[in-house]
């Protein structure tokens, strides 16, 4: 899975409780990202980060959070507050930070699958 | 396993033949584009890949074709192996950095014995 690692790779969680996914990836690359997977959608961008210490939020960031503290790790907390939490999450990196030299593939984790209970 | 994708198109081709998967993207200033494969339960694994200069890109035994005037990508796998089976999307980047992309939900491939 291209040196992404996602765990664990089932949870689940009782409603109300917050939960943290991990990502860390030991390819080196600055940009990391969290998607959401729902049957029959396509991706959707919770958060992305660039650099160390810089998230910024993507299409679908309300009841998440994020932290970047080190390159090689972006973990994801998955709030009460998110009111509709059972997904599938994929975590991705990629060399992305400057102006394209070379397009920006981003490599994927296999993935956590979230239960709300 | 892994439930995402139950409610895709199929496609279902037989073992040797070849077959096509298309794609229609919605921003006709994309300029990149990237086939990926998911396994049930698995992340997504990068393809092939195309740039929009180009109208034709050829991988090993997977080609990409590119219309921009439709608005179309279409992906051709040649001589379809059971280890085909998978859910195969399309994504477009429509700007100059990573958070830019644009999935598309997929179609699902099964390759009939």
């Amino acid at each position: 899975d291209g040196g992404i690692t996602q765990s664990p790779k089932y949870l689940f969680r009782k409603e109300g409780q917050n939960v943290t996914l991990s990502c860390e990836q030991n390819l080196n690359h600055d940009a990391m990202y969290w998607y959401r997977q729902d049957p029959g959608q396509g991706l959707r961008l919770i958060y992305y980060s660039q650099i160390v210490n810089d998230f910024q939020k993507g299409d679908i960031a309300e009841g998440y959070s994020v932290s970047r503290e080190k390159k090689e790790s972006f973990p994801l907390t998955v709030t009460s507050a998110q009111k509709n939490p059972t997904a599938f999450y994929l975590c991705a990196a990629s060399r992305d930070r400057s102006p394209m030299s070379s397009y920006n593939e981003q490599f994927f984790g296999p993935g956590t699958r979230l239960t709300v209970l | 396993g892994e439930s995402v994708g139950l409610h895709l198109p199929t496609l279902s081709v037989q073992e040797g033949d070849n077959s096509i998967i298309n794609c229609a993207y919605s921003n006709s200033a994309s300029d990149y584009f990237i086939w990926y494969k998911q396994e049930s339960g698995k992340g997504p694994q990068f393809i092939i890949d195309i740039r929009s200069n180009m109208d034709k890109r050829q991988g090993q035994r997977v080609t990409v074709l590119l219309n921009k005037t439709v608005k179309h990508l279409s992906l051709q796998i040649a001589a379809t192996q059971p280890g085909d089976s998978a859910v195969y999307f399309c994504a477009e980047l429509k700007g100059n950095y990573g958070q830019n992309f644009v999935f598309g939900p997929g179609t699902r491939l099964s390759v009939l014995p």
